[in-house]
This record gives C-alpha cells, structure tokens and sequence, in this order.
C-alpha cells in the first residue's frame, strides 16, 4: 500500500516570509495529491489539490509542485501570515483507501 | 461541496461504556468514511460505510470494537464499543472519493476522552 511521508513535523516562520512543506509517496500508480489544513478544534479542510497531469498548481497564495519521477509533491505558502498557522497534511490514494494522510506539519507563523 | 455535521462535538466517556456518533450530511453521497485522529497524530482509516450493507474495515479495526451503521446516502453512525482510555482520539466522518482523483471532506470530528 500507499506510504506517504511529510516532513518538517513542525515549521516557523516570520510572518510575510515563506512556507515549504514536502511529502513524498511510495506507489507510482498514484495520481492524485491533496493538502489539508487542519485548525484547532476543526477537521482538516481541503486547501489546494493537484493531478498528476500537471507540475504545479497556484491559488493566490498557496501553490503546489508535484515531481512524479521522484515521487515527491510539495505545499508552498507565500506571504505567511498569522492565520495560515495550522497543522498542514498531505495525502495520496492507496488502492481501495480513498487517502493515505501523512503524519502533519505544524506551522507557526511568527507576528 | 457537502455540509457534514457530526454529533456530538466532544464527549468524556467511561471505560467499559459505548458511544455512538453520528454524522448527517446535506445532500445524498455515495462514500462515507470514518477516520481516527489520535493526539497530535495523523488520520487513520477505520472503515467504509457502505449503505444497505456491513461496512468494510481496515486492517487492525473490527466491527465488534466500531459497528457502523449507514442507512441511507446522508446518515451513518459509529459506535465505539468497551471503550479504553486508548480510545481516547477525534472521530472524523468524511464523504466524497466516490470518483478517481477526488478530494475528501470532512466534519468537525467527534472529540472524544475515555477516562
């Protein structure tokens, strides 16, 4: 099955700086690659997405890479700001298993 | 996409004792899923929550310890049976990943403390 790791476990940065989180995955056979942030007392929402039919994918601030000959696909955030700080996660389908999730990345952004 | 509601928000439970969570959703979906999220852990897959029939469970979770029930396409229940304090976790109910290449939503999990 699917193993998917994530790393930093957790991040820091000033606000206004940069975000980079990296998740890579074991099963070539997938093909599609979520991210979810996760804020205290909530359940993890859908922040961006991206198939494998395509390298990079922006929405305002948040982007994702996806570098399926290394099996690695990455979450940046620019502009960081106090509320972008969550715990992110990434996740891949694994056969019958609709998401394999990674372990999370804390993010704190620093005012 | 689907508005999921999960009852109750949180709950203190006894050992031994059973809790049964519920989760409604907005609109008829094909999928059902139940995660568990213990502290400051990942999610984990417990099961699919099939409609009409018995739910399929992932390795090291069994219908004894989490039956579920999935009763039409917008209502399902997860029982936690002879809860332990290892049992303590969020219990998240999510829809969606009916076709290739699509995302899950999730509800606000049940947030659950067996003491």
């Amino acid at each position: 099955g699917e193993n998917v790791e994530q790393h930093p476990s957790t991040l820091s940065v000033q606000e206004g700086d940069s975000a980079v989180i990296k998740c890579t995955y074991s099963d070539s056979a997938s093909n599609y690659f979520p991210w979810y942030k996760q804020e205290l007392g909530k359940g993890p929402q859908l922040i961006i997405d991206i198939r494998s039919n395509v390298g990079e994918k922006k929405d305002q601030r948040i982007a994702v890479t996806l570098n399926k000959t290394a099996k690695h696909f990455s979450l940046h955030i620019t502009e960081t700001q106090p509320e972008d700080s969550a715990v992110y996660f990434c996740a891949a389908p694994s056969g019958n298993t609709p998401l394999v999730f990674g372990k999370g990345t804390r993010l704190s952004v620093i005012a | 996409s689907a508005v999921i509601s999960q009852k109750p928000s949180r709950d203190i439970c006894q050992r031994g004792t059973s809790l049964t969570i519920q989760c409604q959703v907005d609109s008829q979906v094909t999928m059902m899923f139940w995660y568990r999220q213990q502290p400051g852990q990942s999610l984990t897959l417990i099961a699919t929550a099939n409609q009409g029939s018995e739910a399929t469970y992932e390795s090291g979770f069994v219908i004894d310890k989490f039956p579920i029930s999935r009763p039409n396409l917008t209502f399902s229940t997860l029982t936690v049976s002879n809860m332990s304090p290892e049992d303590s976790s969020i219990y998240l109910c999510s829809v969606g990943g009916g076709e290739p290449n699509s995302p899950l939503h999730f509800g606000n999990g049940t947030r659950l403390t067996v003491t």
